[in-house]
């Protein structure tokens, strides 16, 4: 595609509730990267793939989260139990392997009530 | 990868050049100095990177010092549309984690 897709824009869920974020990169890059961004702060890093390999996890925040990216294209960030500081906006971005100039999506709106 | 250092905000009249500062001064060899930009509500958007030698696109410019530890992007007629968050990151093309600060947040008055 023409850019980083990712869906839904907004998720509104309750408390105690799974949910999947996808994030659908641009054709050809191969580097894929979760970031999180709570309201008014920076971006946290929470992992990055090159190809469908996690080489780091470090960034995820508990085992509540978890991602998987197969056919090294689509990537889905699954959070289980969510929790209300889980709420924030999740972005992705992809990048050519040797990670220059990552492009980011607009990013999922998360909210856990 | 190396840290950075921004002011937390900057004022820029608009048709003004705005040029917004880095500190970098753990910078090593092989990392880059990138820009990046965030207008409210949107993802973040790439502008400009470089290594040791000045760059220009056309969005901004780039001037890095000689000795590297600190740098400067100009955007050289201001707008109120590049009224944002801008952040400056170091990294070499083997670091994949790029680690966001918290930024300078720039804005654009008329």
């Amino acid at each position: 595609g023409a850019g980083v897709s990712q869906s839904p824009s907004n998720k509104v869920t309750e408390k105690g509730k799974d949910v999947e974020l996808r994030c659908d990169p641009i054709s050809g890059h191969t580097a894929l990267y979760w970031y999180r961004q709570s309201l008014g702060q920076g971006l946290e890093f929470l992992i990055y793939f090159q190809g469908n390999s996690a080489p780091d996890k470090s960034g995820l925040p508990s085992d509540r989260f978890s991602a998987e990216r197969t056919g090294g294209s689509v990537s889905t960030l699954t959070i289980q139990r969510t929790q209300q500081e889980d709420s924030a906006v999740y972005l992705c971005a992809s990048s050519f392997p040797t990670g220059l100039g990552a492009f980011f999506g607009q990013g999922t709106r998360l909210t856990v009530v | 990868d190396a840290k950075t250092t921004q002011p937390p905000s900057m004022d820029c009249a608009e048709g003004r050049a705005a040029n917004l500062p880095c500190n970098h001064s753990t910078i090593s060899g092989n990392e880059y100095v990138y820009w990046y930009r965030q207008i409210h509500s949107q993802g973040p958007q790439y502008i400009i990177h470089g290594l040791k030698n000045n760059e220009t696109n056309e969005m901004a410019s780039l001037i890095i010092t000689e000795d590297r530890k600190s740098s400067t992007l100009i955007l050289p007629h201001a707008t109120l549309r590049d009224t944002a968050v801008y952040y400056c990151i170091v990294r070499n093309t083997g670091g994949f984690k790029t680690i966001f600060g918290a930024g300078t947040r720039l804005f654009v008055k008329a």
